[in-house]
């Protein structure tokens, strides 16, 4: 059965401060890879999203950045974190794009002060 | 771009009655998929439905929905609101055209069913 985790589950950091993100999945191999983001009280936001290792595409620019280093890790970073980084980060993956079911890990609360 | 609108923030029903989650769209693509997602408290949001057939019903776990594209709309609904129901769900979107891996969420409608 395929599993996904999320590092770490919640998050107080300073504004100005490094951040990374991560999230891996077992038991499927070569998934497409999503990184999503609700600000409190807001929609789910994709904003990447990886369909091969070192292949990563921005969706919406939010001064952050992700990479895949291996087939089953998925990396959100910021070297420089803003208030209006506070939210829910929620990673993904799917079997295919477009018509496939997105399979979401239990999120990253990340407050930013 | 694509889009999707789900007005009501809060439902709030008592058990036993039925529930309907609005969820209207707006896309160019004609072979749109639409997905309603469920996040319960303390798990991971999950499928719940989707679907991408004019006029055709979808069931599952007592929930259905049916994609009507003359109105762009994929409405969720249950005959009768159970406690465990109390969730948010959001509607999403997205086309199945070659190299599209974007997936347009609504803002979520939260349903609270009381006792």
């Amino acid at each position: 059965a395929q599993t996904i985790h999320q590092w770490p589950v919640a998050e107080i950091k300073a504004v100005g401060s490094p951040l990374s993100l991560g999230c891996t999945i077992k038991g499927k191999s070569s998934p497409n890879l999503y990184w999503y983001w609700q600000a409190t009280g807001g929609t789910l936001q994709q904003l990447f999203y990886s369909i091969t290792v070192g292949q990563v595409e921005s969706v919406v620019q939010l001064n952050l950045s992700a990479s895949r280093p291996k087939d089953d890790q998925f990396i959100l970073s910021t070297e420089k974190l803003l208030l209006s980084h506070s939210g829910f980060y929620l990673c993904a993956w799917s079997l295919g794009g477009g018509t496939e079911t997105l399979y979401f890990g239990s999120g990253t609360r990340l407050t930013v002060l | 771009g694509d889009s999707v609108t789900q007005k009501e923030g809060l439902v709030t029903l008592t058990e036993g009655l039925p529930v309907m989650l609005n969820c209207t769209y707006q896309t160019i693509y004609s072979n749109a998929f639409l997905f309603w997602y469920v996040h319960y408290l303390n798990e991971s949001p999950r499928l719940l439905l989707k679907s991408s057939t004019d006029n055709k019903r979808t069931e599952h776990q007592g929930f259905h929905a049916t994609l009507h594209k003359s109105s762009s709309s994929f409405h969720l609904q249950k005959s009768s609101a159970q406690l465990s129901d109390s969730a948010l769900y959001y509607c999403a979107l997205s086309s199945p055209n070659t190299g599209n891996y974007k997936y347009v969420f609504g803002a979520g409608t939260r349903l609270k069913v009381i006792a």
